[in-house]
């Protein structure tokens, strides 16, 4: 089964980077690397995700280890509005989508 | 937003007594998953589905029983409810294509308390 592994907190200033590392130990070619995050009282959204190469969209940037054993989630300056709980996981057989036990992002002024 | 509903959104039940959940979408996405999230565990998945009538099992599957008869609808039963099973249960669902794998919508959730 899918082994992935997030620090369980991190804390950042307001309006600097943060890097919020996962390590995707079971990965195999072919499985997709996911991120979510988790506002109170909401179920999880969309972050961003990618198969081998980098990805940036209007929220994050994703970067991918060449062993893809690993990816960071970037956050280019935080806001006290990314303060969340944010999931790493990735796609399996069969598309079973699975994840870490999440990191749970401070922000701080 | 995409659509998708839980339902019930709340529920207490007793010790030993059947529970069903459903998920239900609008989205015609060919993947549906449930997920249980308790503290320290983040979320773990319990049973998926790929298709109608396909499913497989999660990471927590023991005590849980999934269905699919049609495209919509994914069922999540708890066959004899116990204590264990109190927790917040998320839907999700995602499609893939040519282009790979897009975006999962999750619902917002049920809230299921074993008395």
């Amino acid at each position: 089964d899918a082994k992935t592994t997030q620090p369980n907190s991190m804390e950042s200033n307001e309006e600097e980077p943060v890097h919020l590392p996962c390590n995707h130990s079971t990965i195999s070619g072919t499985d997709y690397i996911h991120w979510y995050r988790q506002l109170p009282s909401q179920g999880p959204e969309y972050v961003i995700h990618g198969l081998t190469s980098n990805v940036n969209n209007r929220m994050a940037s994703l970067a991918i280890a060449e062993d893809r054993k690993s990816s960071t989630l970037i956050l280019h300056r935080a806001t006290l509005r990314d303060a969340a709980v944010y999931y790493c996981g990735h796609t399996g057989t069969a598309s079973k989508l699975t994840f870490g036990t999440g990191t749970r992002l401070q922000v701080t002024l | 937003d995409a659509g998708i509903t839980q339902s019930p959104r709340h529920k207490v039940t007793e010790t030993g007594t059947p529970v069903t959940l459903r998920c239900h979408q609008t989205e015609n996405h060919r993947y549906m998953y449930w997920y249980r999230q308790d503290p320290g565990h983040g979320l773990r998945l319990i049973h998926y589905s790929y298709g109608v009538k396909d499913t497989d099992k999660g990471e927590v599957s023991d005590g849980y029983s999934v269905s699919r008869s049609k495209t919509e609808d994914f069922l999540l039963t708890l066959e004899s409810a116990t204590s264990s099973q109190t927790s917040v249960y998320f839907c999700a669902i995602s499609e893939s294509g040519t282009g790979g794998w897009t975006e999962a919508f999750f619902g917002q959730g049920t809230r299921l308390t074993v008395v």
